[in-house]
């Protein structure tokens, strides 16, 4: 099955920073998902987007809709210890089966 | 409570042995899936089903069976035919075909290992 390009595969930063990551597909979705997880957990839907553009924030997490729909973004602001784990995309055409990204693992240091 | 529910989260199998892991959701979601995570990997489909008494392979289903008899549950059998069992598996369930809600939700997880 299709796998969709995440990056960055990792990130280090300071607690305070920013932190930006996208994920891309070769294939058009009409749905972008963005998932965290932590370690021996399940996935955790962070954000859900269905429209072309959209831009949907959730406390300090903004993720945004590519406008080719081929693209999604995640924005962490101010990044805090518990922010740490892996983030993880998924997209969807059909609403029946979703792709998913291989992740994007952060790190905060104190 | 509403969610879905694995069990159970831990699982020791010896080599040889068939094992079912469980899943169950009370969401009242239609489909349901299957996905394997080894670790650093992302997410790999095992099965999937749209709707009761149906169900398709995905991109591993090789050593794998499941059953979809109830909405709420759709259990995975990994047999002695699964040559590298040991692993995570996620269990998920969607409200597909809703166009705007299409939104995949995961259970906790259950990490089996082969002795």
């Amino acid at each position: 099955g299709q796998q969709l390009n995440q990056s960055p595969q990792s990130m280090f930063i300071q607690e305070g920073e920013d932190v930006s990551m996208n994920c891309t597909s070769s294939s058009i979705f009409n749905t972008w998902l963005w998932y965290k997880q932590d370690p021996g957990e399940g996935p955790v839907l962070l954000i859900a987007l269905y429209k072309a553009g959209e831009l949907t924030s959730n406390g300090r997490l903004t993720a945004q809709f590519g406008i080719t729909r081929k693209d999604s973004f995640l924005n962490i602001s101010a990044s805090i210890p518990s922010d740490v784990g892996i983030y993880f995309c998924a997209g969807s055409n059909t609403g029946n089966q979703f792709y998913f990204g291989t992740g994007t693992s952060l790190t905060v240091i104190p | 409570d509403g969610g879905i529910t694995q069990s159970p989260k831990y699982l020791f199998r010896k080599e040889g042995q068939n094992v079912t892991l469980s899943c169950e959701q009370n969401l009242n979601h239609d489909a349901m899936y299957w996905y394997r995570q080894d670790p650093g990997q992302g997410l790999r489909l095992i099965y999937y089903s749209q709707i009761v008494n149906d169900f398709q392979k995905g991109d591993i289903a090789e050593g794998y069976s499941v059953s979809r008899e109830k909405k709420e549950s759709f259990p995975l059998t990994v047999t002695s035919a699964q040559k590298n069992p040991t692993a995570f598996y996620l269990c998920a369930s969607s409200s597909w075909g809703q166009g705007a809600s299409d939104t995949q939700y995961f259970g906790p997880g259950t990490r089996l290992t082969v002795l």
